[in-house]
């Protein structure tokens, strides 16, 4: 199975700034996934990325908010923008249909 | 939107007890499947359920797909300290649009008193 490698591990950032998240995966896959998991809660799929188009949002997620690229086949960015406290979670990239994860970045924003 | 029903929220439990949970969804899935999650760490995949009526055994880890392809079950037998964690289930409703998406049960913390 792929392996993820997910980067920043953890930040702390202040209000109002933007955090991008990095995943690489080690081979090449046609789908990958961004979720979000907020404080001691489940996964939430925030969107889609597939290289080549644009991304697709799941309900309450814009892209002005959560712009996603996804420039090759083993590389994906997300990036949290304007960022408040209540963007606090840990953010997770995922391939093969949701059966591998990176082991996450855990953003706090203060 | 689909929502899955995971339980329990938490276990307590001794080493060497059998532990059992299950998850139920308002509608068909296509996949269940159960996650591991350890702090600091992503979701691991543990079990991954296809059919209805399936079921597939991963060590002490069994799961089982529903008959009517809205619940699932995952038992742990005889647990060890090491199972300590969060299970999640997660499944792939069928949908016209979207047929990727996983949706998340709200998790299961398991706690073993040594």
């Amino acid at each position: 199975s792929a392996v993820i490698s997910q980067k920043p591990s953890r930040d702390i950032c202040q209000r109002g700034t933007s955090l991008t998240i990095q995943c690489q995966v080690d081979s090449q896959v046609t789908m990958m996934f961004w979720y979000r998991q907020q404080p001691g809660q489940s996964l939430t799929l925030i969107a889609t990325a597939n290289q080549g188009s644009e991304a697709t949002y799941e309900s309450g997620f814009v892209i002005d908010k959560f712009p996603i690229s996804r420039p090759n086949l083993t590389f994906s960015t997300l990036t949290v923008s304007n960022m408040s406290p209540e963007d606090s979670s840990i953010y997770l990239c995922s391939v093969g249909r949701g059966y591998t994860f990176g082991s996450g970045t855990r953003l706090t924003v203060v | 939107g689909q929502q899955l029903n995971q339980s329990p929220q938490s276990m307590f439990i001794q080493e060497g007890e059998d532990v059992s949970m299950n998850c139920t969804s308002s509608s068909i899935f296509n996949t269940w499947l159960w996650y591991k999650q350890d702090p600091g760490e992503g979701p691991v995949l543990l079990i991954a359920l296809y059919k209805a009526g399936e079921l597939t055994s991963n060590g002490r880890l069994t799961a089982q797909f529903g008959i009517t392809r809205k619940d699932s079950f995952l038992n742990i037998s005889a647990s060890i300290p090491s199972d300590v964690g969060i299970y999640f289930c997660a499944g792939r409703p069928i949908l016209i649009q979207g047929a990727q998406k996983l949706v998340f049960g709200q998790g299961t913390r398991l706690t073993i008193n040594p």
